[in-house]
């Protein structure tokens, strides 16, 4: 068990241009969220997923985000046409019974 | 909206001494209470979970919680150079398990030796 494990640890885009980040959580843990959190703040609830199914979905998750979990192992999370906006630490965790496990997290920053 | 608040801080104390962090929660239907370390550009890491009122001890770290008050304490005893750090609270959505958490903004904690 290596913990959740997320890539890349950062990424630069141009504004525009679409971005994906991977979570591999903790294998024994069903249930995946992402967060995202910008300087100074506290991490900002995206989405989560039971297995496959995504069971809940953030008002701050606009159209251009999109997040998968396919067949309940890994999972994506897609910014489409980014904006400096969006330039934040995008967060992954897994849980068990007692809390979260946060991955590294990924960087992003869009100029 | 849910909110969790803290105290801002920044909050600096000597190496040895207590550290009192403090958080509020809106929600009263929250039943899972939980305090996360952030070290400076590092992901947040758990360091105590509460779900009960009372004291919950683990090594130096005490977690205190009050529901009627819908309060959440963590004191640090023997405080050391290597506590520096943000720390976050967080409180669950209406007591779902294991669903979404409310976080704090932090407070930053400074220990000097």
């Amino acid at each position: 068990d290596t913990g959740v494990s997320q890539n890349p640890r950062h990424k630069i885009t141009k504004r525009g241009q679409n971005v994906t980040f991977r979570c591999d959580p903790i294998s024994e843990h069903n249930r995946l969220y992402w967060y995202r959190q910008t300087l100074g703040q506290g991490p900002e609830f995206l989405t989560y997923f039971q297995n496959e199914a995504q069971l809940e979905k953030s008002r701050l998750l606009s159209d251009r985000f999109s997040a998968e979990r396919p067949k309940g192992s890994f999972s994506t999370l897609e910014i489409q046409r980014t904006e400096q906006g969006d330039s934040a630490m995008y967060l992954c965790a897994s849980s068990s019974t007692d809390g979260y496990t946060f991955g590294s997290g990924t960087r992003l920053t869009v100029v | 909206q849910k909110e969790v608040e803290q105290n801002s801080g920044p909050l600096s104390v000597p190496e040895g001494a207590i550290a009192s962090l403090n958080c509020t929660y809106s929600d009263r239907g929250s039943q899972s209470f939980f305090w996360y370390r952030q070290y400076s550009g590092k992901s947040p890491e758990l360091i105590m979970s509460i779900y009960s009122n009372g004291d919950k001890e683990d090594g130096r770290f005490t977690a205190q919680l009050n529901k009627a008050s819908q309060y959440v304490s963590l004191l640090i005893r023997d405080s050391q150079p290597s506590d520096s750090a943000t720390y976050l609270c967080a409180a669950d959505d209406r007591g779902s398990t294991l669903g979404r958490l409310y976080f704090g903004r932090g407070t930053q904690l400074t220990v000097w030796p």
